[in-house]
């Protein structure tokens, strides 16, 4: 079983700074970390899939990063606006889905 | 510890078959779950959302005859795949919301595969 933690769990930050946040997970039976994006009443939205240590992804303003030696993944966010909040799900992935319960990201204009 | 569980983790069974997956909330009461799938490298699919004592919601494209949803109480929510078919082999994940923390809580998923 993976027990995937995501901190912090909520998060506010005014428009326009950067911000990053933390999946972590047992780095044994480790295959792939998945970050999503998810609004209120919509599915949730994959915005990256990591497989290789050191991987780093990025889509636009956002990136992640992976080290599965140890057991994280964190998230970025450049210049945040405000259709950037919505909670940020990660997942680790062995036999099954493991999912964080997600950053709430509040972006204030 | 878990707060949501699924069972059957997961489950083979053949074209044509009926096969029921229970959704779980172990820590607290439930008055709405959540159904997903997923397809490979794809993003989790809302399906249906589950009303406590109600008829749930379907999601635009689900078949509710085809994916029977029961929430017969507070702490348990069921999804029956009717007539199951291979193109149904999927990842079938619920979910919770706790009510004061408005947090998501997963299942850990149920793969069907059907022959």
């Amino acid at each position: 079983i993976l027990n995937v933690e995501q901190s912090p769990q909520s998060l506010h930050v005014q428009e326009g700074d950067s911000t990053n946040f933390t999946c972590s997970f047992p780095s044994s039976n480790f295959y792939a970390l998945h970050w999503y994006r998810w609004e209120t009443a919509k599915s949730p939205e994959a915005l990256f899939v990591m497989t290789l240590n050191g991987d780093e992804k990025k889509k636009g303003r956002i990136s992640a990063t992976l080290n599965t030696k140890e057991g994280y993944s964190y998230l970025y966010i450049k210049g945040s606006q405000p259709e950037d909040s919505a909670t940020y799900l990660c997942a680790a992935t062995g036999n099954q889905f493991y999912f964080g319960t997600g950053t709430s990201l509040t972006v204030i204009p | 510890g878990a707060v949501v569980s699924q069972h059957p983790s997961w489950v083979i069974c053949k074209s044509g078959t009926s096969v029921k997956i229970e959704c779980r909330s172990l820590d607290f009461q439930a008055t709405t779950m959540f159904w997903y799938r997923q397809f490979p490298k794809q993003s989790l699919m809302l399906m249906a959302t589950s009303n406590e004592g109600s008829k749930a919601t379907y999601e635009q494209g689900v078949e509710k005859d085809k994916f029977l949803i029961n929430h017969a109480s507070l702490t348990l929510s069921t999804l029956t795949v009717t007539s199951a078919h291979p193109e149904d082999s999927s990842f079938y994940i619920c979910s919770v919301t706790h009510r004061s923390t408005l947090f998501e809580y997963f299942g850990p998923g149920t793969r069907l595969t059907v022959t």
